[in-house]
């Protein structure tokens, strides 16, 4: 099993701050790696996905980089709607595991 | 749009059987190309992968609970079922079905919005 490590668990940013997420692995993914969000009481929305493509329909202040154990989920402007919840997942090795989230609340 | 959603008793006995099934429209289960999966979040914790379906009817599950979960598929339907067996107070959680892209490396793109199911007496 891949063991992950979300930092920071909770972070406090005011709308327009550039916001950093970063997620390391226990081993080498190499690019395998998704990053989602949710909001309190829906389902978790895929942003970002073989670690820097973002998904359809996701704005552009959101963007993703690294590769191998090393990642990171840059929100370069932060919105009102972006408070949420933040979670990587690895897709390299069975089973697929989530990070333990990041929660970026109002400051 | 592919939506999914879930549906099933909200409360489970322990030692029964957990069933839910997710109901699939914008899309078709039997046009292939992605697979179906089951990801379940504990009250106020992280997301747990259970394990996907594809509409052949091949499965994969997370190893840590393999021996109580079956998944099904009724593509006459477009739906695909979840069972866990003998389940405890750590089952109960928010249940969620998503379609999954990758066999080999599967990510989730699409989710239903979850149905919390609660075990106890």
């Amino acid at each position: 099993v891949i063991w992950m490590t979300q930092s920071p668990s909770l972070l406090s940013a005011s709308t327009g701050d550039r916001v950093i997420i970063s997620c390391r692995m226990s081993q080498g993914i190499s690019s395998y790696l998704a990053w989602y969000q949710q909001k309190p009481g829906k389902a978790p929305e895929l942003l970002i996905y073989a670690a820097s493509t973002l998904q359809s329909g996701v704005p552009s202040r959101f963007s993703g980089s690294g590769s191998g154990t090393d990642f990171t989920l840059t929100i370069s402007c932060l919105q009102s709607e972006d408070f949420a919840t933040y979670y990587c997942q690895q897709y390299y090795s069975f089973p697929p595991t989530f990070g333990q989230g990041t929660k970026v609340e109002i400051k | 749009q592919v939506q999914l959603q879930e549906s099933g008793p909200g409360l489970v006995k322990p030692s029964q059987t957990l069933s839910l099934t997710c109901t699939v429209s914008g899309g078709s289960i039997s046009s292939g190309g992605y697979y179906w999966s089951w990801i379940r979040q504990h009250p106020g914790k992280g997301l747990e992968w259970i394990g996907y379906i594809y509409y052949s009817g091949s499965t994969y599950y997370n190893p840590s609970l393999k021996s109580r979960v079956t998944i099904s598929v009724d593509t006459s339907k477009n739906q695909f079922s979840l069972k866990l067996s003998s389940v405890t107070a750590a089952d109960t959680a928010v249940y969620y079905c998503a379609r999954t892209f990758g066999e080999l490396f599967p990510y989730f793109d699409y989710w239903g919005q979850g149905t919390l199911v609660t075990v106890s007496s």
